[in-house]
C-alpha cells in the first residue's frame, strides 16, 4: 500500500514570492507521482506528473516538482506566485502495478496575499 | 471533447432517503473511480470500476453504499438511508485503464451531497 504526507496544511505567501509545497510518500513498490490543484467548489485539475525519466517535472501555470527517490519526496515549487494560485494542492501516488487508484495526501491550502 | 461529467452537482436529501450520483467518463475511458471529500479533508478512495466489473472496492463503507458501471450508461454511486455524516463532495474520475504504465486520472467537478 502507498501513503502520502503533506506536512503543511496551510502555506501563506505574498504575491510574487517563491513557494514550495512539501510532499513525502511511502511505498514498497515503484510509484508514479502527481500534483493536482483544486480551486474553490471545483474538481481537481492535474498540475503535473512524474512517470519516469528526468526527476524535474514541469507542469502547467509555471509549477514544477522534483522527484527525490532517496528522500521519497516530490515537492512542488513555483518561483513567483500570483493571487490566482490561491487554491488547495494535493499530492498523490499510485503504484506502477496492481491497484491503480490514486492515494491522496490531505492537501495544502496555498493562500497568496497581495 | 467533454470531460468527466457528474450530476447532479448539488443534491439535498433528508436523513433516511436515498442518494444517487451519476458519472459519465471521458470519451474513450473505460475505468471509473469514486472518491469522497469530507469538509476540510483530502480525497478518500472509495471504489474503482470498469464496465460491469468492480476492480477494487476496498474504500467503500460496508453498508448502505454501492456502485456500478453498467455496459450502457453512466456509473452510479448509490447511498441508501443517508445520514448526516454522508454529507460530502463525491468526485468521479476516469482513466484509460491501461494494464501497464501510469494510470492518469481525469476528475469531474464533483457532486455535493447535503443531508439535512
Amino acid at each position: 500500500a502507498q501513503s502520502v504526507t503533506q506536512l503543511d496544511s496551510q502555506v501563506p505567501v505574498f504575491e510574487e514570492a517563491p513557494v514550495e509545497l512539501r510532499c513525502n510518500y511511502s511505498s514498497s513498490v515503484s510509484v508514479y507521482l502527481f500534483w493536482y490543484v483544486q480551486y474553490p467548489n471545483q474538481g481537481l485539475q492535474l498540475l503535473l506528473k512524474y512517470l519516469s525519466g528526468s526527476t524535474l517535472v514541469k507542469g502547467i501555470n509555471g509549477f514544477e516538482a522534483e522527484f527525490n527517490k532517496s528522500q521519497t519526496s516530490f515537492h512542488l515549487r513555483k518561483p513567483s506566485v500570483h493571487i490566482s494560485d490561491t487554491a488547495e494542492y494535493f499530492c498523490a501516488v499510485s503504484a506502477d502495478t496492481g491497484r491503480r487508484a490514486l492515494t491522496f495526501g490531505s492537501g495544502t491550502r496555498l493562500q497568496v496575499q497581495p | 471533447n467533454a470531460g468527466v461529467m457528474q450530476n447532479p452537482r448539488h443534491l439535498v436529501r433528508r436523513r433516511g432517503q436515498e442518494a444517487r450520483l451519476r458519472c459519465s467518463p471521458m470519451k474513450g475511458h473505460s475505468h471509473v473511480y469514486w472518491y469522497r471529500q469530507l469538509p476540510e479533508e483530502g480525497l478518500k478512495f472509495m471504489v474503482y470500476l470498469q464496465k460491469e466489473n468492480i476492480i477494487d472496492e476496498s474504500g467503500m463503507p460496508k453498508e448502505r453504499f454501492s456502485a456500478e458501471f453498467p455496459k450502457e450508461g453512466p456509473s452510479i454511486l448509490r447511498i441508501q438511508q443517508v445520514v448526516r455524516g454522508d454529507s460530502a463532495a463525491y468526485f468521479c474520475a476516469s482513466s484509460l485503464g491501461q494494464h501497464s504504465g501510469a494510470n492518469v486520472l481525469t476528475f469531474g467537478a464533483g457532486s455535493r451531497l447535503t443531508v439535512l
